[in-house]
């Protein structure tokens, strides 16, 4: 079955650590998204990369860093330097191109305490 | 950038009525995407309908891209529809950094 599979589902850490979430995806998508959600609202672009080893910021970047070195996967890390670190993480992927729809992972909650 | 808007931002149904949910964005999109979002924090693509309208067993929606808003219609309604619904519409016109609405809150009751 294709899909994007995101993990760990839940994560905890310690504040001032960094911690990384994986998003793996066999759809063949060129281009791949995270997305931040706090409790109530709505979704919120961090970084997106149309292909390999190419990505651009979106609005909240800060405090966050991707790698996008293969064309299957597109981590994500939290760095000590996010100052509200704690929501709940969605990665999406779709084809290349504007316009294209989005198909999201299953997410990962991380809480830093 | 653009506004996206939804309403209601809650809805309380009893099971089997109808609802329509709105999406009104501020500027012209060639893209917009409805989603649902299940208890359990799933998202799943209802439909990309930039114009038009399409239709999927029990919910359609429509865009009206000339007056920048789009309606999702659910009916017979389940209690399996509940969740939060959003849709989303590009940054800018031919862009893929795409813009959520704060999202419709649905409960089905039995």
């Amino acid at each position: 079955d294709g899909g994007i599979t995101q993990s760990p589902k839940y994560l905890f850490r310690k504040e001032g650590q960094n911690v990384t979430l994986s998003c793996e995806q066999n759809l063949n998508h060129d281009a791949m998204y995270w997305y931040r959600q706090d409790p109530g609202q709505g979704l919120r672009l961090i970084y997106y990369s149309q292909i390999v080893n190419d990505f651009q910021k979106g609005d909240i970047a800060e405090g966050y860093s991707v790698s996008r070195e293969k064309k299957e996967s597109f981590p994500l890390t939290v760095t000590s330097a996010q100052k509200n670190p704690t929501a709940f993480y969605l990665c999406a992927s779709s084809i290349a191109g504007s316009g294209a729809p989005l198909h999201f992972g299953n997410g990962t909650r991380l809480t830093v305490t | 950038g653009i506004q996206v808007e939804q309403s209601p931002p809650d809805l309380i149904l009893q099971e089997g009525a109808n609802s329509t949910l709105r999406c009104n964005f501020s500027d012209s999109v060639n893209n917009l995407q409805w989603f649902h979002q299940n208890p359990w924090g799933q998202l799943i693509n209802l439909f990309y309908i930039p114009s038009g309208t399409k239709q999927n067993g029990r919910l359609s929606a429509t865009t009206v891209a000339t007056e920048r808003y789009s309606l999702l219609y659910i009916s017979s309604s389940q209690t399996t529809d509940s969740g939060v619904y959003f849709c989303a519409v590009p940054l800018a016109y031919n862009n893929n950094d795409m813009r959520f609405g704060a999202g419709t809150r649905l409960t089905v009751k039995p």
